[in-house]
């Protein structure tokens, strides 16, 4: 149980187009999910909460109106990122919030390349 | 600002060898948790610890929150190659709001 799903699993794009990642919950409903992006070697960064039906929360410096988010099931939740540029090349990763409100279940991760 | 330190950073050992990595935080968390990622996939979940001073295994893994349920550790007895991989600890202060460590990234020499 407890399985998160990612698409795709990677995406190379050229500077200005966007890209829209996909993570959904397989066998649960999830209320909340988290995005989270994570350069070479270092720990996870929350950019935003999303929740169902309801506008995302994005942490301070992300900018809302480039990484667009949308909550709109149970299940899925998606980010866009809009005009990308080279230094938005990351690793994308979302997690689905358990039941109790502790642990995080977390996809398998988007591999952007921006060139 | 809330913060979970986590040491060591980095670790390199050979097979067979124990090691300790601590999580440390001024702040009280309602649970704690611990996570290991392998290179290009997402973090999956090992533990949660939820009571002060609780101890739980898994397998060689040993991890322990604090009394205090600001701290937490994770031992690994007898390290095996398998075992390399990024180790995250993640603090929960309430309502999904979750700190995590910076992690620390193990390899296990055969």
């Amino acid at each position: 149980g407890a399985v998160v799903s990612q698409h795709p699993s990677w995406v190379i794009c050229k500077s200005g187009t966007s890209v829209k990642i996909e993570c959904r919950s397989l066998d649960f409903q999830a209320t909340t999910m988290f995005w989270y992006r994570q350069f070479p070697k270092q720990s996870l960064m929350l950019m935003a909460t999303s929740n169902e039906g309801s506008k995302a929360t994005y942490e301070q410096g992300v900018e809302k109106d480039k990484f667009l988010i949308n909550h709109a099931s149970l299940t899925l939740s998606t980010l866009t990122v809009t005009s990308a540029h080279p230094e938005d090349s990351s690793f994308y990763i979302c997690s689905a919030g358990s039941g109790n409100g502790r642990e995080q279940y977390f996809g398998p991760g988007t591999r952007l390349t921006v060139t | 600002t809330q913060l979970l330190e986590q040491s060591p950073q980095f670790l390199s050992i050979q097979e067979g060898e124990n090691l300790t990595v601590y999580c440390n935080s001024s702040s009280v968390f309602s649970s704690l948790q611990w996570y290991r990622q392998e290179p290009g996939e997402g973090p999956v979940l090992l533990v949660t610890v939820v009571t002060g001073g609780e101890v739980k295994k898994l397998k060689r893994l040993t991890f322990q929150f604090g009394d205090a349920r600001k701290d937490s550790s994770l031992h690994i007895t007898a390290a095996q190659p398998g075992d390399t991989g990024l180790y995250l600890c993640a603090g929960v202060a309430g309502g999904f709001k979750t700190i995590f460590g910076a992690g620390t990234r193990l390899f296990v020499k055969a």
